[in-house]
C-alpha cells in the first residue's frame, strides 16, 4: 500500500530549463510534505518543505506548491542545473504519529539535467 | 563537523550470520532512525528510537533488532530471520521536542550484500 507515489521514476530536463517532480498522496492525515535529494552512495538530504496550511512555498531555485483537495504536490526547480542530477524523493509525515518523526517515502524520480 | 556516521560503507555476509551496521551522531539529536532502500522502492522504517534505551519497531521490524544504549549510538542488528537482507541501509537523526517538523539528517548509508 504505496501512501505516497511518484509515478515517474525518471525525468530528463535541458539545463537551464524548469524540472518539474510531482507527488501523490492518499492519506488525508498526512499534514507536512518533504522533499529529500539523494545523490549515488550517499544519504538524503532535506531540500524544502510545506504545511498543509499552505500551498507554496519558496526557496531559492526551489518550490514545492502544494494541493490538498488534489492530494498532490510538485517541486519545480528553476532553472535547472547540472548539480540537480540526483534522485528526489518526495515524504510525508502524518499529523498524529503517538510519537516519533515518522515519515512516509515515495519512490523516487531520478532527475538528470542535460547539458 | 556535525554529522551522522555509518560504517562500514560497504558489507558482504554469508547467509545465515547476524551482522550489525553502525550508526554514530554527534549532533546530540534525541531521535534516530534505522531505513532501508530498495531498487524502485522508497525508503522504509525498520526502527526508530526518542530516547536512549528505548526504541520502536517502524513498518518493517522483522528479522532486524537494535539497541539505543548511548545517545550518540543507534547500532542495527541485521538477523539471519531477515528474509532478504541485501539492500543498502539508511541512518538518519533529528531533534524531538522542538515542535514542528525538524527533517531528518541522513548518514551516507551501509551497502550490505548477502550471499
Amino acid at each position: 500500500d504505496q501512501q505516497v507515489k511518484q509515478n515517474s521514476p525518471s525525468l530528463s530536463v535541458q539545463e537551464g530549463r524548469i524540472s518539474i517532480l510531482n507527488c501523490d498522496y492518499t492519506n488525508s492525515m498526512f499534514d507536512y510534505f518533504l522533499w529529500y535529494k539523494k545523490y549515488p552512495a550517499e544519504g538524503p538530504t532535506f531540500l524544502i518543505s510545506i504545511s498543509s496550511i499552505k500551498d507554496k512555498n519558496e526557496d531559492g531555485r526551489f518550490t514545492v506548491f502544494l494541493n490538498k483537495s488534489a492530494k498532490h504536490l510538485s517541486l519545480h526547480i528553476v532553472p535547472s542545473q547540472p548539480g540537480d542530477s540526483a534522485v528526489y524523493f518526495c515524504a510525508a509525515h502524518p499529523l498524529l504519529t503517538g510519537g516519533g518523526n515518522k515519515l512516509t517515502f515515495g519512490t523516487g524520480t531520478q532527475l538528470k539535467v542535460e547539458l | 563537523d556535525g554529522g551522522i556516521t555509518q560504517s562500514p560503507k560497504y558489507l558482504f555476509r554469508k547467509e545465515g550470520q547476524n551482522v550489525t551496521l553502525s550508526c554514530e551522531q554527534n549532533l546530540n539529536h534525541d531521535a534516530m532512525y534505522w531505513y532501508r532502500q530498495d531498487p524502485g522502492q522508497g525508503l522504509r522504517l525498520i526502527y526508530y528510537s526518542q530516547i536512549v534505551n528505548d526504541f520502536q519497531k517502524g513498518d518493517i521490524a522483522e528479522g532486524y533488532s537494535v539497541s539505543r544504549e548511548k545517545k550518540e549510538s543507534f547500532p542495527l542488528t541485521v538477523t539471519s530471520a531477515q528474509k532478504n537482507p541485501t539492500a543498502f541501509y539508511l541512518c538518519a537523526s533529528t531533534h524531538t521536542g522542538t515542535g514542528g517538523h525538524p527533517p531528518l539528517h541522513f548518514g551516507n548509508g551501509t551497502r550490505l550484500t548477502v550471499t
